[in-house]
């Protein structure tokens, strides 16, 4: 059972440099959320998505952009890449709006040099 | 103002001691969610325990338990016979609206808890 899966698992970008973080889902999960995790930190909602076609933002969602065209697939695009985006992305669904459990995918961590 | 406060940047525990990692919360709603994650050194978050408002009973999962005072607004985890194996990071959390007039719901973090615990 795969659970939520995030690719890449690490990667390094120059500045100004764009890339997308892939996260899919096998549980047919309609809501989908990207969270970001600075060190030290707890994890802050970049942006959500209540089931296919519809996203729309969270906390700190300035530099990214989304999609979402299937249930299972939510990927996370970081356009003109910034230092500031140093972070590790977590990506997580549920089944419903209503949260009692999140489910997390193991992150990407992001390195903006 | 922070909507989850863990106060405890780092604790070093003794193995096999009990150990509570504190965690207050700010919310004018009546309905709420209040949940614990691990965090270990590899990075994922992996959910604990999770406690309602309206819950009457503290929620209990195997060694971890969450001491719920509704009135002080403190939702403390507990370990109970800590293992090296809890050495990580923990995180309070608290699920809330991202907008008022939808039922989506989010989590918002505290900082978190360093535990080490020491052979």
């Amino acid at each position: 059972n795969a659970g939520v899966t995030q690719t890449p698992k690490f990667r390094i970008l120059k500045i100004g440099q764009s890339m997308t973080l892939q996260c899919t889902q096998d549980m047919n999960h309609n809501y989908m959320y990207w969270y970001r995790q600075d060190p030290g930190m707890g994890l802050k909602l970049i942006y959500y998505s209540v089931g296919a076609g519809i996203t729309d933002k969270g906390e700190v969602p300035n530099g990214y952009n989304v999609s979402r065209s299937t249930t299972e697939d939510f990927p996370l695009r970081l356009e003109l890449a910034a230092p500031s985006q140093t972070s590790v992305y977590f990506c997580a669904s549920t089944p419903s709006g209503s949260l009692y459990e999140q489910y997390f995918g193991p992150g990407t961590r992001l390195t903006v040099t | 103002a922070q909507k989850i406060t863990q106060t405890q940047p780092g604790m070093f525990v003794q193995e096999k001691e009990a150990v509570t990692l504190d965690c207050t919360y700010d919310t004018s709603d009546q309905s709420y969610g209040l949940f614990w994650y691990k965090q270990p050194s590899s990075g994922e978050m992996i959910f604990l325990i999770y406690q309602g408002s309206y819950d009457e009973q503290n929620a209990t999962e195997g060694r971890y338990s969450l001491n719920f005072q509704k009135a002080r607004k403190s939702a403390n985890l507990v370990i109970s016979a800590s293992q090296l194996g809890d050495s990580a990071m923990y995180f309070c959390a608290m699920r809330e609206a991202i907008h008022e007039d939808f039922g989506n719901e989010k989590l918002t973090f505290g900082t978190g808890t360093r535990l080490t615990i020491i052979p």
